[in-house]
């Protein structure tokens, strides 16, 4: 069946190292790789997303990588603050049929970054 | 723009009653998901609507349903409550037509806790 694994469960940095999270999925025919923040008691946001076609994306210091063949992809967050301590999703879409994709979430990284 | 809303916010309920949860999606989106998220979990995908239809369907009895009216907005109800149902309930909405990839936006959920 479709599954996402991630890897850590828990991460704990110290402000201004880099943290990095990774995920794997069952389906191969996946071809869309969001990442969710959520916040204690919030809903979860959107931080980055990949699409199958690319095998890197960044957006300040934040950066996803893909590798299609192996089935994993991962996020890099660089230069850490106290703020970025949350709980991080990484998720997997199959293909359906236009853009009425459901989401595969992993199980989750609680990231804390030690001030 | 309000986002992705959903109510109540929070609902204690006693097994075996019913009970409906409401989303309305972001504006311009036309595609609502549910999910379930239990304590220290990813999400789990419930449904997805589209047009007024369910599109797509996770791993879960059929005391889920939903419904989707004309204006997008979305209904969850689940009857025979169990104390397993208890979850933090994710309303996700996106854009689809005319779409090939799209981000989605969740709402703050609603906690169900069932006694």
């Amino acid at each position: 069946g479709e599954n996402v694994e991630q890897h850590p469960s828990t991460l704990s940095v110290q402000e201004g190292d880099s943290a990095v999270i990774k995920c794997t999925y069952s389906d191969s025919a996946s071809n869309y790789f969001p990442w969710y923040k959520q916040e204690l008691g919030k809903r979860p946001q959107l931080i980055i997303d990949i699409r199958s076609n690319v095998g890197e994306k960044k957006d300040q210091r934040i950066a996803v990588t893909l590798n299609k063949t192996a089935k994993h992809f991962s996020l890099h967050i660089t230069e850490t603050q106290p703020e970025d301590s949350a709980v991080y999703f990484c998720a997997a879409s199959p293909p359906y049929g236009g853009a009425t994709n459901k989401l595969i979430f992993g199980t989750g990284t609680l990231l804390a970054v030690q001030p | 723009d309000a986002g992705v809303t959903q109510s109540p916010t929070h609902l204690i309920k006693t097994r075996g009653q019913q009970v409906t949860l409401r989303c309305s999606p972001k504006s311009g989106h036309d595609t609502v998901s549910w999910y379930q998220q239990a304590l220290g979990q990813g999400p789990q995908f419930i449904f997805q609507y589209y047009e007024e239809e369910e599109r797509q369907r996770g791993n879960f009895p059929d005391r889920f349903s939903g419904h989707q009216f004309p204006n997008y907005s979305s209904e969850l109800n689940v009857n025979a409550l169990l104390l397993g149902d208890s979850a933090l309930y994710l309303c996700a909405s996106s854009l689809a037509r005319g779409q090939r990839y799209t981000e989605a936006f969740f709402g703050q959920g609603t906690r169900l806790t069932v006694v």
